[in-house]
């Protein structure tokens, strides 16, 4: 069972911005826990696309960006390219669970 | 570079165990929790645990602890996960990934092929 919301889809037009938002709770995103994005391509393992809210590891675009408040978090992506098109996780701590937790994912659909 | 090598595809019956392994490289095996994940057809990562290689410490999700064993061997940097009583909602990809901490949260910065473990009589 996932804990964090995230939209089913989002789509969007070559060279469109789209977000991805990322529900959580006073236990997870809202106590502090920092938020981490994951990207997942088809048949492939998640790969860690942003981590610490909104740092991006080397070699991520700068198209890709995160932000966090309050309760939820999302991400964001500027200039979106035909490459973009995967699933897309949001993750954190929670600590009623003493685990990390996931969102349910969202499909971005480039048109 | 970081390279996480996992077992291949294992069909059990349920009722059965299974095994995987994930032999680790490019970096210190005992500098970082291994982290084991699983993802059945159209969900999301689901974390099942973690190991620290180190102390061989582990930390397990309340719905797998008393199915759910982690291992590893330093002397051939390889980590294995054996779940057992396998039923048919355990069906899944199931992956080993690195984890490090920022913000107070774990995150899982290289991962495993995956291994698929169909279940079904």
């Amino acid at each position: 069972q996932s804990v964090l919301t995230q939209p089913p889809s989002v789509s969007g037009a070559p060279g469109q911005r789209v977000t991805v938002s990322c529900a959580g709770r006073s236990s997870n995103i809202g106590e502090g826990y920092d938020v981490h994005w994951y990207q997942q391509l088809p048949g492939q393992a998640p790969k860690l696309l942003i981590y610490g809210n909104n740092n991006r590891p080397s070699g991520v675009p700068d198209r890709f960006s995160g932000s966090k408040s309050g309760t939820s978090a999302s991400l964001a992506i500027t200039g979106l390219q035909a490459e973009d098109e995967a699933d897309y996780y949001c993750q954190s701590y929670d600590s009623g669970l003493s685990g990390s937790v996931f969102g349910t994912g969202t499909k971005v659909t480039v048109l | 570079q970081v390279h996480l090598v996992q077992s291949g595809t294992e069909v059990k019956k349920p009722g059965a165990s299974v095994k995987v392994s994930c032999r680790a490289s490019g970096y210190t095996f005992t500098a970082d929790y291994i982290h084991w994940l699983r993802q059945a057809p159209g969900q999301g990562p689901d974390w099942m645990g973690s190991i620290n290689p180190d102390t061989g410490g582990t930390n397990s999700a309340q719905k797998f602890r008393g199915r759910v064993s982690m291992t590893t061997d330093t002397s051939i940097t390889t980590a294995y996960l054996e779940l057992s009583r396998l039923r048919s909602d355990d069906t899944a990809v199931y992956y080993c990934a690195r984890g490090r901490v920022y913000g107070g949260s774990p995150l899982f910065d290289f991962w495993g092929q995956g291994t698929l473990v169909p279940v079904s009589s």
